[in-house]
């Protein structure tokens, strides 16, 4: 089973900041790597898929990169509604599809 | 506008049984890998079950392997998560997901807003 371990579990930021979500594989993904966010009482919501593909309806600023066994999630001028938690999932190896432990973005 | 519901979460004994309901709307639903995800409370994501769009292929996480089924009635547009000997481990909210093709899940495209199962006695 893929583990997948994200970095910071908690980055307090302002807004207008920019935040950079890191994901660790503790394997090889290649490029399948998505990264979700959720926000309290809702579900959460694709952001990116297949480490930089921007899912449909979500703004330029967030972006996602990398490749093998590191990736970032960057939030460029966060914006309030941006304060949230989010997740990254692998989809190279499965089942399991598996997902990291989370970072929380607060202000 | 892709449209999932949830429904059949509630209060289960140990041991017990539940039948949780997706009702999908907005999409060929027959052509898209389903599945279900959960979150225990106050905690991470984790992936449950899937099943193939046409083929019907089923797929679990080792720790519901042989208590959960998964299946679809894609007549209906409706995905079901059958749950037996249900443990307070299996606590949590359980989102149904679209994925984004046919053949596998791959990933979640739409969730729906989730429904609460709680194991009890």
């Amino acid at each position: 089973e893929i583990v997948l371990t994200q970095s910071p579990a908690t980055l307090s930021l302002s807004p207008g900041d920019t935040a950079i979500l890191s994901c660790r594989a503790s394997q090889s993904v290649q490029i399948y790597l998505m990264w979700y966010q959720q926000k309290p009482g809702q579900a959460p919501r694709l952001l990116i898929h297949d480490a930089s593909n921007r899912a449909s309806g979500i703004p330029a600023r967030f972006s996602g990169s990398g490749s093998g066994t590191d990736f970032t999630l960057t939030i460029s001028s966060l914006e309030p509604d941006d304060f949230a938690v989010y997740y990254c999932q692998q989809r190279y190896q499965w089942p399991p599809l598996t997902f990291g432990g989370g970072t929380k973005v607060e202000i | 506008e892709v449209q999932l519901l949830e429904s059949g979460g509630g209060l289960a004994q140990p041991g017990g049984s539940l039948r949780l309901s997706c009702a999908a709307s907005g999409f060929t639903f027959s052509r898209y890998a389903m599945s279900w995800v959960r979150q225990a409370p106050g905690q991470g994501l984790e992936w449950v079950s899937s099943i193939g769009g046409s083929d019907g292929s089923t797929y679990y996480t080792d720790s519901v392997k042989g208590r959960f089924t998964v299946s679809r009635d894609n007549s209906k547009s409706t995905l079901y998560l059958q749950m037996t000997g249900l443990r307070a481990e299996d606590m949590a909210v359980y989102y149904c997901a679209k994925g984004p093709i046919a053949t596998h899940p791959y990933y979640f495209e739409s969730w729906g807003q989730g429904t609460l199962v709680t194991v009890s006695s």
